[in-house]
């Protein structure tokens, strides 16, 4: 099955740097990539995604990179502010299934 | 739109006892619904695909005599943890893909549930 790698598992940046989260899959057959961000005892929620066919994909301050060859998919967030602290996950999915990371907490330091 | 929602938020019971949690998909149609176990500080662990009319698939190591799931109704999946125990502690989150359209996975806010 598919097995997600992710790193670091813990951030520490300063309000207004940028922050990288890198994941690595196993199946090259995973084909949709979504990272979440979940705050302590709420649900994850999606906060961009990219698929295969796409390499790079940004939302404001929010943009994921992936390199299929490679088998690995980032995260960055620039201009981090206080309110993006949090535990971010990234996943991948073959068919329908999502396989996890094991998560990154984010401290932003005001 | 995309609502899921679950029931009860938390939960807490006695060792022995059976817990039922309720996932549902508020504005929209659910083919498949997947339940997840997060414990403090992991990462969300798949149990189980749960399908519409048919039986949940279960991932391995997960105990489907304890862990029942019934989908009943294209808006409504159920977990039912049977004879819970103290190591049952833990959040229970479940996801919803919409019948029609992309395979996004709408997540619901979770239960937490604390077996004494």
């Amino acid at each position: 099955g598919e097995n997600v790698e992710q790193h670091p598992s813990t951030l520490s940046v300063q309000e207004g740097d940028s922050a990288v989260i890198k994941c690595t899959y196993s199946d090259s057959a995973s084909n949709y990539f979504p990272w979440y961000k979940q705050e302590l005892g709420k649900r994850p929620q999606l906060i961009i995604d990219i698929r295969s066919n796409v390499g790079e994909k940004k939302d404001q301050r929010i943009a994921v990179t992936l390199n299929k060859t490679a088998k690995h998919f980032s995260l960055h967030i620039t201009e981090t502010q206080p309110e993006d602290s949090a535990v971010y996950f990234c996943a991948a999915r073959g068919s329908y299934q999502l396989t996890f990371g094991k998560g990154t907490k984010l401290s932003v330091i005001p | 739109g995309a609502v899921v929602s679950q029931h009860p938020s938390w939960v807490i019971c006695k060792s022995g006892t059976s817990v039922k949690i309720e996932c549902r998909s508020l504005d929209f149609q659910a083919t498949t619904m997947f339940w997840y176990r997060q414990f403090p500080k992991q990462s969300l662990m798949l149990m189980a695909t749960s399908n519409e009319g048919s039986k949940a698939t279960y991932e391995q190591g997960v105990e489907k005599d304890k862990f029942l799931i019934n989908h009943a109704s294209l808006t409504l999946s159920t977990l039912t943890v049977t004879s819970a125990h103290p190591e049952d502690s833990s959040f229970y989150i479940c996801s919803a893909i919409r019948t029609s359209g992309s395979n996004e996975q709408f997540f619901g806010p979770g239960t937490r549930l604390t077996v004494l």
